[in-house]
């Protein structure tokens, strides 16, 4: 199985932040890598595919980026409605696996 | 839009089996795939399988050992999970989730709200 080593597992920041979340694979998943921001108590909502893709609908302060195994979540002059928690998912293979998680609170 | 409405949470005991439901709407059920996963107390998404509508294949993970079936109603476009021989650590909310194509790469575009199954004694 793949495995999806996501850092840090929290942090604490501050309106206007700019926040980097970082996923690394076990093995080459190609741009296979999508990023989602879950709230508590609601599904997961799609931020990003294909490693740097915007989902229509969410705004451009969330963007990716990927270097080999290594895949990068920017939130760049992050706003009070996205502190949550932030997961990344591989779809190269089955079974599909997620990192770990990051939650990002509130400084 | 697209929507996914699952059905409501649920109390069983260790043993006994659930079977949750994911009603989709919005587009055609049988282009895209359907993901389950699920999220115990606290805790990170662990997927559990998917299914594809059109004709029914299935892949499950390894961690269910067999007590996982996935099944589709093309009818009322609905997607299945039946999780059998139910333990305690199977206390999760359990979600369906549509697995698109888009620019090439397969990512789960829209998710369901969840549906809480508690097993307990």
């Amino acid at each position: 199985d793949i495995q999806m080593t996501q850092s840090p597992s929290s942090l604490s920041a501050s309106v206007g932040d700019t926040v980097t979340i970082t996923c690394r694979a076990s093995q080459s998943i190609s741009k296979y890598l999508s990023w989602y921001q879950q709230k508590p108590g609601i599904g997961p909502r799609l931020l990003i595919y294909g490693a740097s893709s915007l989902e229509s609908g969410v705004p451009a302060r969330f963007s990716g980026s990927e270097s080999g195994t290594d895949f990068t979540l920017t939130i760049s002059s992050l706003q009070p409605e996205d502190f949550a928690t932030y997961y990344c998912l591989q779809t190269y293979r089955k079974p599909r696996t997620f990192g770990g998680g990051t939650k990002v609170e509130s400084k | 839009q697209v929507q996914l409405v699952q059905s409501g949470a649920d109390v069983k005991k260790p043993g006994a089996s659930v079977k949750v439901s994911c009603k989709a709407s919005g587009y055609s059920f049988v282009t895209f795939g359907i993901n389950w996963v699920r999220q115990a107390p606290g805790q990170g998404l662990e997927w559990l399988g998917l299914i594809n509508p059109y004709n029914g294949h299935t892949e499950y993970s390894q961690t269910l050992q067999g007590r996982v079936t996935m099944t589709t109603d093309t009818s009322t476009s609905t997607a299945y999970m039946d999780l059998r021989n139910l333990r305690s650590d199977d206390t999760a909310v359990y979600y369906c989730a549509r697995e698109v194509m888009k620019s090439g790469w397969l990512s789960m575009d829209s998710w369901g709200q969840g549906t809480l199954v508690t097993v307990s004694s």
